[in-house]
């Protein structure tokens, strides 16, 4: 497709179960982005892609969250043992090479709410 | 840590106004993103910036990157209903651009 393609739209899940976010960037982006928005909130910074290494991890929030990117093309965003403070819209951006001067570009987020 | 701060945090206005917020920092930022988010829908970019002084234009809107480097502003002239949405300022951590920093968004209604 044209964007940022994320799935599944909508996810709820009891509260201890693993859940997946799967994020598909543009095509030829190797930068790719995951942000937390939490309701009425801005967006806070998850992780950062360079291809397939996360140079910068330093915003998840704990261990139970983690990320990993194959083939330098989808991402998936996994959370385990689900807390209910972990609902939230979680956002996924790509841009062209990453740095300050490449526009990210979102997809619609999945929203995730914990039981 | 960076933090960017938003005002006004929501503002009504009548169809047909101009709107004007902005986006301050206690730090520099080298770049300044403004991106509209639609409910149900990622952010979508407006304008960027680069450049302390810079003012750029995309239609109706106009913004400014502050000459201290630490504050932006976007203006909105001759608002129509379309422009109902949360409008969020944002720059990079670093200079390297892994990391960015978001506002916590100003809320714009527009009255018919």
């Amino acid at each position: 497709g044209a964007g940022v393609s994320q799935s599944p739209s909508n996810k709820v899940t009891e509260k201890g179960k693993d859940v997946e976010l799967r994020c598909d960037p543009i095509s030829g982006h190797t930068a790719l982005y995951w942000y937390r928005q939490s309701l009425g909130q801005g967006l806070e910074f998850l992780i950062y892609f360079q291809g397939n290494s996360a140079p910068d991890k330093s915003g998840l929030p704990s261990d139970r969250f983690s990320a990993e990117r194959t083939g330098g093309s989808v991402s998936t965003l996994t959370i385990q043992r689900t807390q209910q403070e972990d609902s939230a819209v979680y956002l996924c951006a790509s841009s062209f090479t990453g740095g300050s001067n490449q526009p990210q570009h979102f997809g619609d987020g999945t929203r995730l709410s914990i039981l | 840590g960076q933090q960017l701060n938003q005002s006004p945090q929501s503002m009504f206005i009548q169809e047909g106004e101009d709107v004007s917020m902005n986006c301050t920092s206690s730090s520099i930022f080298n770049t300044w993103l403004w991106y509209k988010q639609d409910p149900g829908e990622g952010p979508v970019l407006l304008i960027a910036l680069y450049k302390a002084g810079e003012l750029t234009s995309n239609g109706r809107l106009t913004a400014q990157f502050g000459i201290t480097r630490k504050d932006s502003f976007l203006n909105i002239s001759a608002s129509i209903p379309s422009d109902v949405g949360i409008y969020f300022c944002a720059g990079p951590r670093d200079n390297y651009g892994q990391n960015f920093v978001f506002g916590p968004g100003t809320r714009l209604s527009v009255l018919p």
